[in-house]
């Protein structure tokens, strides 16, 4: 049974930078996409990123500026970091076990993350 | 990237059929056979109900089936329940090695 469990601060300032971090049980942690996905408070899904086991990335072209994602192989860990923080960032972000095409079947609980200052 | 269109709510009542449609570009839906389908709840998880277009996960009903034609993919559930209440979400991987979502659709069991 493969299970996603997230955590990291959820109440941040602007400018400030988002960590979150997501452990994985259960299953293989090679041969997955390891994806971050993100929901603003009453709208739609968006897509931030993914990385492999071997560290390979893609990220949302629109927050690449921003974004890094990384992976701990010896922990089976994968980690979300975004930099200078906007409201716009407000969202419940989601970790979540992809596929090479895309499709996320295992997913984290998601953690709302507040920019306010 | 642009998101995929999809149309804001749909719905149908008990026992019906409804089709949500989700198009995008041959950048994405129409360039490769790997659009999924999302279910989700309020204040939950999303659920993958279909991928690779078609293909139904372990443990998804039979009554929830997808398919695609050039730029635009679609998802059908049949036999519409009340549990079927819910947002969906297409999603399809893209020409830059990335996925994208749809805006979602709201359906709504009359």
């Amino acid at each position: 049974q493969v299970q996603l469990q997230q955590w990291g601060a959820g109440l941040l300032k602007p400018s400030e930078t988002l960590s979150l971090t997501c452990a994985v049980y259960g299953g293989s942690f090679s041969g997955y996409y390891w994806s971050w996905v993100r929901q603003p408070p009453g709208k739609g899904l968006e897509w931030i990123g993914q990385i492999n086991h071997s560290g390979n990335t893609n990220y949302n072209p629109s927050l690449k500026s921003r974004v890094t994602i990384s992976v701990d192989t010896s922990k089976n860990q994968f980690s979300l970091n975004l930099r200078s923080v906007t409201a716009a960032d407000t969202a419940v972000y989601y970790c979540a076990r992809g596929a090479s095409s895309g499709a996320m079947k295992y997913w984290g609980q998601g953690t709302l993350v507040t920019v306010s200052s | 990237q642009s998101a995929l269109t999809q149309p804001a709510s749909v719905s149908g009542s008990p026992g019906q059929s409804i089709t949500i449609s989700c198009t995008g570009t041959s950048s994405d839906v129409g360039g490769y056979n790997y659009v999924s389908w999302y279910q989700q709840h309020p204040g939950k998880a999303p659920k993958l109900m279909i991928y690779d277009v078609s293909n139904r996960p372990s443990g998804v009903s039979n009554r929830f089936s997808g398919s695609k034609s050039g730029n635009t993919a679609s998802l059908t559930i049949s036999g519409l329940q009340a549990e079927d209440e819910a947002d969906y979400y297409c999603s399809s991987y893209t020409s830059r090695s990335t996925g994208v979502f749809g805006g979602g659709t709201k359906l709504t069991v009359l």
